[in-house]
């Protein structure tokens, strides 16, 4: 299976940012989503997952900014960010868990797109 | 939100040298414990889910192991591609996550 992220690498400050998760060599179904980040030289932070059937949790430090989705007849996730500060700067990655619940870990990864917050 | 301490933040060792990286959580996430294994400008890579188990095609020289909430990594035999950032995470409870890090350095 091959995780590939898309989507504007600037945005600007106030605005949203949207990525898409395009999955290939295997279906999205039965399987639990993650997007997770990580700022230039910094560690890692979990956003938020989704499962196929549109179970949604959100990490409470970012759930009044964030929406995903999950699109089976294309094959993708989705992340938006509204409201974006140079603080969301990172490179932004999809996951895949190893189950169709996220108590299960994250067994493949995308390749990670950097996103600026800059004017 | 559990919190994941890693120690240490870095170690320098050499080739051949076997290594542990320790992951302590703030609370009991039973065996609901990753560790990844994360190269310069790379996405990290699974290898050991479930406190202990192998991510498959990872090799043996990498094992984990729990004692309570203490977690240990184990790298025998170091290699130089082996040198490299090690995260651990839990996904035992929301939000999931991850330890501060660990970069191996070759000495």
């Amino acid at each position: 299976v091959q995780l590939q992220e898309s989507g504007p690498g600037l945005v600007k400050p106030s605005e949203t940012l949207s990525l898409t998760c395009s999955v290939s060599g295997g279906s999205i179904s039965n399987y639990y989503w993650s997007w997770i980040r990580q700022p230039p030289g910094k560690g890692l932070e979990w956003i938020g997952g989704v499962s196929y059937s549109g179970i949604i949790n959100y990490n409470p430090s970012l759930e009044s900014r964030v929406t995903m989705s999950v699109d089976t007849s294309k094959n993708q996730i989705s992340l938006k960010l509204t409201s974006v500060t140079p603080a969301d700067t990172a490179v932004y990655y999809c996951a895949r868990h190893r189950l169709v619940t996220s108590w299960s870990h994250f067994e493949y990864w995308g390749q990670g797109t950097l996103v600026t917050a800059s004017s | 939100d559990i919190q994941m301490t890693q120690s240490p933040s870095s170690l320098s060792a050499s080739v051949g040298d076997t290594v542990t990286i320790t992951c302590r959580a703030s609370q009991d996430i039973s065996d609901y414990l990753a560790w990844f294994q994360q190269k310069p400008g790379k996405a990290p890579e699974s290898l050991i889910y479930a406190a202990s188990s192998l991510q498959s095609g990872v090799p043996s020289k990498f094992s984990g192991s729990r004692s309570g909430t203490d977690f240990t990594l184990t790298i025998s035999s170091l290699q130089p591609e082996d040198f490299a950032t090690y995260y651990c995470q839990q996904y035992n409870s929301y939000p999931l996550t991850f330890g501060g890090g660990t970069k191996v350095e070759i000495k």
